[in-house]
């Protein structure tokens, strides 16, 4: 069964320091790569996704992530993060190949900035 | 609304009585999720439907938790006989299916969730 692994489960920044999430996923067939972010209060919302092409993926309010298939990786960045960063984020595997449309989720890392 | 909604947004019950959880998804999405939301635990995925069936219901717990979809639209998540461990935040996610050559793309979108706590 796939896995999903998010190795820092809570990260303490300063703003304007850089960012960079771990995830690391287990199976090695096609792979669609997801990160997911909840701020304080409101719901999981989509951060960015990666189905095939380019493997640098951008995504909204600045984060991007790097599908490096030979690492297993999908790890999140930002170069400068914000106090309004602080939320929970969470990284999300599916192998459409077995067919199956549900996502594994990884435990998620609590990041908070300070201002 | 454009999202997914669920009700109710909390739920406090005594051990033993039954809940049900309701979602309501985006207009138009096929597929529907459930997931369980513990502390420091992330997302437990309990059951997905695809229109009014459940393809994938390996994630219920027990046999004390079930779910059913009608019209394709409204699901209802019920857990009979609540117990402690069953305190969590219960979220729903809806997507539709889209199709590239041979590779099925779906993007959840996820409710507000549920904050059940069994006292």
């Amino acid at each position: 069964a796939q896995s999903v692994s998010q190795h820092n489960h809570h990260v303490i920044l300063s703003e304007a320091a850089s960012l960079e999430l771990g995830c690391n996923y287990s199976y090695g067939g096609t792979v669609n790569l997801f990160w997911y972010v909840q701020y304080p209060g409101q719901h999981l919302q989509l951060l960015l996704k990666y189905f095939s092409g380019d493997p640098l993926v951008k995504g909204i309010k600045g984060f991007e992530a790097e599908f490096i298939k030979s690492k297993f990786s999908f790890n999140l960045r930002k170069p400068s993060v914000q106090w309004s960063d602080t939320a929970e984020y969470f990284c999300a595997v599916k192998h459409p190949s077995g067919g199956s449309y549900i996502p594994t989720f990884g435990r998620g890392t609590s990041l908070i900035v300070h201002p | 609304g454009a999202g997914v909604s669920q009700s109710p947004s909390n739920k406090v019950t005594e051990k033993g009585k039954d809940v049900e959880l309701r979602c309501d998804p985006i207009s138009g999405h096929t597929a529907l999720y459930w997931y369980r939301q513990s502390l420091g635990q992330g997302l437990e995925f309990l059951i997905y439907f695809q229109g009014n069936s459940a393809p994938d219901k390996s994630g219920l717990p027990s046999d004390r938790f079930s779910a059913e979809r009608t019209g394709g639209s409204v699901s209802t998540l019920t857990i009979q006989r609540t117990q402690q461990e069953d305190s969590a935040v219960y979220l729903c996610a809806s997507s539709s299916l889209i199709r590239t050559s041979g590779s099925p793309r779906n993007e959840q979108f996820f409710g507000p969730g549920t904050r059940l706590t069994v006292l």
